[in-house]
C-alpha cells in the first residue's frame, strides 16, 4: 500500500514568492497533520484536520501559513510570502481513529527560502 | 507548547550494546508511539503502544507503556550499525484526540 505522498520533495525559492506543498494522505485515514522540522525547535505540529476539516490550527507561526483538504486525498500547505525563517522540513502525516490514532508520516518537503 | 521530555539527548555506543531511552511527562498519555527517523526522511513508526504497562516488541526493539501512564521506555538489543537515526516518543494527551506531543529526539550512533 502506498504511504503517505508528498511532493515536491525538495523546494529552493526566493523570499517573498508564494509556496505551496502537496500531501496525499494514506486511503481511509481520517486525520491530515501539518508539521514543521527545524533543528532548533523539533517537530512542531502546524494544523490538523478531521474528515477534512480543520480542527487545531494553534501551530501555525502566522498569516502568511494556509493549509486547506479540498477532498479525503489531498491537502495542501500554502506559505505567501516566503521567508528565510520558514526554511525547515514540511511533513504531513496521517491516521486512523481505529489504529488508536497513530499517525504516518511521508517522507517530507525540504524547504530553502533564500 | 508541551513537550516530552526525552533523555538522552544523544548516544554514541559500540555495535552490539544494548541501548535504553525513556519518555516522561507531568501528566498522562493514554497513547505512546516511538518513531524513528534516518537523514532525509520521515519519522517511522516503530512500536504503539495503548495501555498502561503494556510491553510490546518488535525485533530488537522493546517499548514499554509506563503504569502511572506518565512516561515510556525503549530498549534496543544488541544495536547494529543500521540502528543510526533519531528516536523519538510520542504521546496522545487524554482528552485530546488526534494532537500528538513529542520528544525532543534521542540521536543514536553506533561505532561497528
Amino acid at each position: 500500500d502506498a504511504g503517505v505522498i508528498q511532493s515536491p520533495r525538495h523546494e529552493v525559492t526566493e523570499m517573498g514568492q508564494e509556496v505551496t506543498l502537496r500531501c496525499k494522505p494514506i486511503s481511509g485515514h481520517d486525520y491530515l497533520f501539518w508539521y514543521r522540522q527545524t533543528m532548533m525547535r523539533g517537530l512542531e505540529l502546524l494544523i490538523y484536520f478531521n474528515n477534512n476539516v480543520p480542527i487545531d490550527d494553534s501551530g501555525m507561526p502566522e498569516d502568511r501559513f494556509s493549509a486547506k483538504m479540498p477532498n479525503a486525498s489531498f491537502s495542501t500547505l500554502k506559505i505567501q510570502p516566503s521567508e528565510p525563517r520558514d526554511s525547515a522540513v514540511y511533513f504531513c502525516a496521517s491516521s486512523w481513529v481505529g489504529l488508536g490514532e497513530t499517525q504516518y508520516f511521508g517522507p517530507g518537503t525540504r524547504l530553502l527560502v533564500l | 507548547g508541551q513537550q516530552l521530555n526525552q533523555s538522552p539527548q544523544s548516544m554514541f555506543i559500540q555495535e552490539g550494546e544494548d541501548v535504553s531511552m525513556n519518555c516522561t511527562s507531568s501528566s498522562i498519555f493514554n497513547t505512546w508511539l516511538w518513531y524513528k527517523q534516518e537523514p532525509g526522511e520521515g519519522p517511522v513508526l516503530l512500536i504503539a503502544l495503548y495501555k498502561a504497562g503494556e510491553l510490546t516488541s518488535n525485533g530488537r526493539l522493546t517499548a514499554q507503556f509506563g503504569i502511572t501512564r506518565k512516561d515510556s521506555f525503549l530498549n534496543i538489543s544488541a544495536s547494529i550499525p543500521s540502528d543510526v537515526g533519531i528516536y523519538f516518543c510520542a504521546g496522545l494527551h487524554v482528552g485530546n484526540t488526534g494532537k500528538l506531543i513529542f520528544g525532543q529526539g534521542t540521536t543514536l550512533q553506533v561505532k561497528p
